[in-house]
């Protein structure tokens, strides 16, 4: 069974610090490995989403890797700002016939102005 | 982007009542969609599989009488919480492929926050 755990559970930063949110998962047999950004009470937006033979994506101030072989994941932020306050969800889509997500608990970020 | 609604936004009701959540696809069509459930703190776990025209797939300890779910279009997909108890008081997402293939990234409703009382 899949299990994914997202390092550390909360985040607080001042404004334009750059930051590294973690993701790890214990089956590496994955499609794609997606994140996503929560604000509170709110839906989800995905951010940037990685292919199982991908490295890396980026948009923006964010970027994401992926070592597949080792069930790891980080993503990025440059240059944080108070926007950019939320629970950062990571998430992977199984391989094989099983296409279904995955979620972490998430990471809470507070950049502070 | 693709864009997913969901009503209602919030719900409070009695314990005993039936809860209706409704999911659309407002620019693509979803021959699939998925239904989560959120608890405060915790991940989102994927309840079903709503399958446009069949029967939804549920997930282990997902009862199916329970959660009752038709996809009874291409755009429209329903959650119906039955005789709710204070237990399901929860924050429910639905999300759907926008291509209708499940290999392709999803798009997430906003949510409903059910409360029951």
């Amino acid at each position: 069974k899949q299990e994914v755990t997202q390092i550390p559970a909360a985040l607080s930063v001042p404004e334009g610090e750059n930051l590294v949110l973690n993701c790890s998962f214990t089956d590496s047999a994955i499609y794609n490995l997606q994140w996503f950004r929560q604000d509170p009470g709110k839906g989800l937006t995905s951010l940037l989403l990685i292919q199982s033979s991908q490295r890396e994506q980026t948009s923006g101030r964010l970027n994401a890797s992926l070592d597949k072989s080792s069930g790891r994941s980080t993503l990025y932020i440059a240059a944080s700002q108070p926007g950019d306050s939320a629970t950062y969800l990571c998430a992977v889509k199984g391989g094989g016939s099983n296409y279904k997500l995955t979620f972490g608990k998430g990471t809470l970020l507070t950049v502070n102005p | 982007g693709a864009v997913v609604s969901q009503h209602p936004s919030r719900v409070i009701c009695k314990s005993g009542t039936s809860v209706k959540i409704e999911c659309r696809s407002l620019d693509f069509q979803a021959t699939t969609m998925f239904w989560y459930r959120q608890f405060p703190k915790q991940s989102l776990m994927l309840m079903a599989t709503s399958n446009e025209g069949s029967k939804a797939t549920y997930e282990q300890g997902v009862e199916k009488d329970k959660f009752l779910i038709n996809h009874a279009s291409l755009t429209l997909s329903t959650l119906t919480v039955t005789s709710a108890h204070p237990e399901d008081s929860s924050f429910y997402i639905c999300s759907a492929p926008p291509s209708g293939g499940v290999t392709d990234t999803q798009y997430f409703g906003p949510g409903t926050r059910l409360t029951v009382l």
